[in-house]
């Protein structure tokens, strides 16, 4: 059973340009979470998806940011009009279920974003 | 609003010693805890899992505790190796309906041979 998966795992960018994240689940999970960590700092909560739908969304900046988890396909995290900021590592993470007394978050590699 | 924090932020030990780190959060009332260790440029491996009903967790070298009512965690590393040396991130559950997962800053451990 493949780990969870992201690409690219570097991406660099000009200011102003797209940065478009991609996250494979692990074979059966249907629970997706993005964690952004910026340079020196520990991970920060950004969104929880389930298939088709933004379950909870509290850690997302409120511009330029969105994230979707298609019925078919990867979840994707979209970041518009980057800036320098947005330059850290994202993780994905993925999870069979979206309650439970051991639900564990299973991490993918990250994707490390550059922004020039 | 939780806040979880690990003391120290770096370490450096000889190999074989037993060292512990620690985790402190605010609030009390938590799920549950995780550690994690994070290899430079890699993802995050969970160690250890320890609900809020528990004590404590152990696996192998590793053994983590929980004492809820004082906010803090503590992960023992008994005869340290330096394939031991990476950072150790503690995250904290806030409620069974919360699927965030708050983080410390970490510890940057470095086993020396």
């Amino acid at each position: 059973n493949a780990g969870v998966m992201q690409n690219p795992r570097h991406l660099v960018r000009r200011r102003g340009q797209e940065a478009r994240l991609r996250c494979s689940p692990m074979k059966g999970h249907s629970h997706v979470y993005w964690y952004r960590q910026l340079p020196e700092e520990g991970l920060k909560f950004m969104v929880y998806l389930q298939k088709e739908n933004i379950i909870d969304e509290s850690g997302m900046p409120k511009e330029r940011f969105s994230a979707e988890f298609p019925k078919e396909g990867p979840s994707i995290l979209r970041i518009q009009q980057v800036v320098r900021g947005d330059s850290a590592a994202y993780f994905c993470a993925s999870s069979p279920l979206g309650t439970g007394g051991t639900d564990t978050q299973y991490f993918g590699p990250g994707t490390r974003l550059t922004v020039l | 609003k939780q806040e979880v924090t690990q003391i120290p932020a770096a370490l450096s030990v000889p190999e074989g010693e037993n060292l512990v780190l620690n985790c402190s959060f605010t609030d009390s009332a938590i799920y549950n805890l995780q550690w994690f260790r994070q290899d430079p440029g890699k993802g995050l491996t969970s160690l250890l899992l320890i609900q809020s009903s528990q004590r404590e967790q152990t696996s192998g070298r590793l053994n983590a505790s929980l004492d809820k009512s004082s906010g803090r965690s503590t992960l023992y590393i008994a005869a340290s190796q330096p394939g031991d040396s990476a950072t150790y991130l503690c995250a904290v559950r806030p409620s069974q309906g919360a699927q965030k997962l708050v983080f410390g800053q970490g510890t940057r451990l470095t086993i020396n041979p």
